[in-house]
């Protein structure tokens, strides 16, 4: 099946800095990715998805300048917390479509465990 | 857009019973529904999935029925294990926007020995 490698796993930084996360396709090319963000015990919530070539389109209520999103080629998307305070503290999860048709089913990568002191 | 509402919240069950979880959704052009398991700390992983075409599907001791005139369908899972303690979540999805799914709240399934 189709692989989704992201990275890094945890991530703690200081607040006011920005913090990058990979999300890799692996196997297979991703136009498409989606970035969704976890509170602990809660759902995932969609923030935005991810385009190669374009731009993102973010959901609303999500801060585009704070949370920039880059698909910089068919296999990679990137996710960047700018300015990052403890609020933002929380678990974010790529995922992106298969290549079958007719299936929406969705591979999701490790996630990246983000904590701001 | 669309809204999916997932109960039980919280589910507690006997090594051997059956579990059931149930989800609602508001758009009625939604034609898949996925059920995706997560354990603490990993990614979901797929477990059933379902297509507006079709009113029940089976996979071992895993089934999911849809009823498209509610719009809701549910997950059912016999002869539960310990292992299938987790996080459940379903999902629906339009088709329109490939891949783009929205998600219920979860229901924590615990089965205990």
């Amino acid at each position: 099946g189709a692989v989704v490698s992201q990275h890094p796993s945890r991530v703690i930084c200081k607040s006011g800095t920005s913090v990058k996360i990979e999300c890799r396709s692996l196997d297979f090319q991703a136009t498409t990715m989606f970035w969704y963000r976890q509170f602990p015990k809660q759902s995932l919530m969609l923030m935005a998805t991810s385009n190669e070539g374009s731009k993102a389109t973010y959901e609303q209520g999500v801060e585009k300048d704070k949370f920039l999103i880059n698909h910089a080629s068919l296999t990679l998307s990137t996710l960047t917390v700018t300015s990052a305070h403890p609020e933002d503290s929380s678990f974010y999860i790529c995922s992106a479509p298969g290549t079958s048709p007719n299936t929406g089913e969705l591979f999701f990568g490790e996630g990246s465990r983000l904590t701001v002191l | 857009g669309e809204n999916v509402e997932q109960h039980p919240s919280t589910l507690s069950v006997q090594e051997g019973d059956s579990a059931v979880i149930k989800c609602t959704y508001s758009d009625s052009a939604s034609n898949y529904f996925p059920w995706y398991k997560q354990e603490l700390g990993k990614r979901p992983q797929l477990i059933i999935d379902i297509r507006s075409n079709v009113g029940e599907k089976k996979d071992q001791r895993i089934a999911v029925t849809l009823n498209k005139t509610a719009k809701h369908f549910s997950l059912h899972i016999t002869e539960t294990q310990p292992e299938d303690s987790a996080v459940y979540f379903c999902a629906a999805s339009t088709g329109t926007s490939y891949g783009k799914l929205t998600f219920g709240q979860g229901t924590i399934l615990t089965v205990h020995p």
